[in-house]
């Protein structure tokens, strides 16, 4: 079945520090790939999406490139803020539409310290 | 606009309680979501329902959980009886119509604690 790896966290770094957090898949075709941010207490918001290979999702300050030849889907940012601080979800969606519900990595909690 | 609203934001009973939880999807949604998150086993998809019809329930963990969704701006997720190991976050979301990116729109959750 479908699959999402994460790196394991917690993440944690200093502010303005290069930020990579890591995601691969397995899926059968061409998923659409996400990247959600949760804070505490709060609910699960998208961050960023890319639908096809090679498109590039941005937003915030991060970026994550759609590579399917690596499977993979890294979120990036070059200068990290303490707001940052949350916990990122990485998660596809199988292709070909229909009803079905998003399949998530376990979650990476990144710490920012000032 | 209103996003997805869930109720309770917290809930804690004992042990055999019935658990009622709520949600409410963002209006014109055709597609809703019921998650339930853990820290052993991240983010676990229960059921879903497409207009209002339950399509998928291999999620839901056992014949305790069930789910409904009476009409398109309703549905909710019962628990009877609790047991504490069903202690978890539980999110509701929401999607647009099929045409849509996938894009999931979720609630805050409701935080159970079952004792």
């Amino acid at each position: 079945g479908d699959s999402v790896t994460q790196m394991e966290g917690p993440v944690t770094l200093s502010e303005e520090a290069f930020l990579t957090i890591n995601c691969t898949y397995t899926a059968t075709g061409y998923p659409s790939l996400f990247w959600y941010v949760q804070y505490p207490g709060e609910g699960l918001q998208l961050l960023l999406k890319a639908t096809k290979a090679d498109d590039k999702g941005s937003n915030k300050g991060f970026e994550a490139t759609y590579r399917k030849e690596t499977t993979s889907f890294h979120l990036e940012k070059g200068s990290v803020q303490v707001s940052d601080s949350a916990v990122y979800f990485c998660a596809l969606r199988r292709s070909g539409g229909g009803a079905d519900g998003l399949t998530f990595g376990k979650g990476t909690h990144l710490i920012i310290q000032p | 606009d209103a996003g997805v609203i869930q109720s309770p934001r917290h809930e804690v009973t004992e042990m055999g309680q019935e658990v009622t939880l709520r949600c409410k999807p963002i209006s014109g949604h055709n597609s809703l979501f019921w998650y339930r998150q853990t820290m052993m086993r991240g983010l676990e998809l229960l059921i879903y329902f497409n207009n209002n019809v339950p399509i998928d329930d291999s999620g839901m963990p056992e014949d305790r959980f069930s789910a409904k969704m009476p009409n398109a701006s309703f549905s909710t997720l019962k628990i009877q009886p609790s047991e504490p190991r069903d202690s978890a976050v539980y999110f509701c979301a929401s999607r647009p119509g099929q045409g849509a990116s996938g894009e999931l729109f979720f609630g805050e959750g409701s935080r159970l604690t079952v004792l």
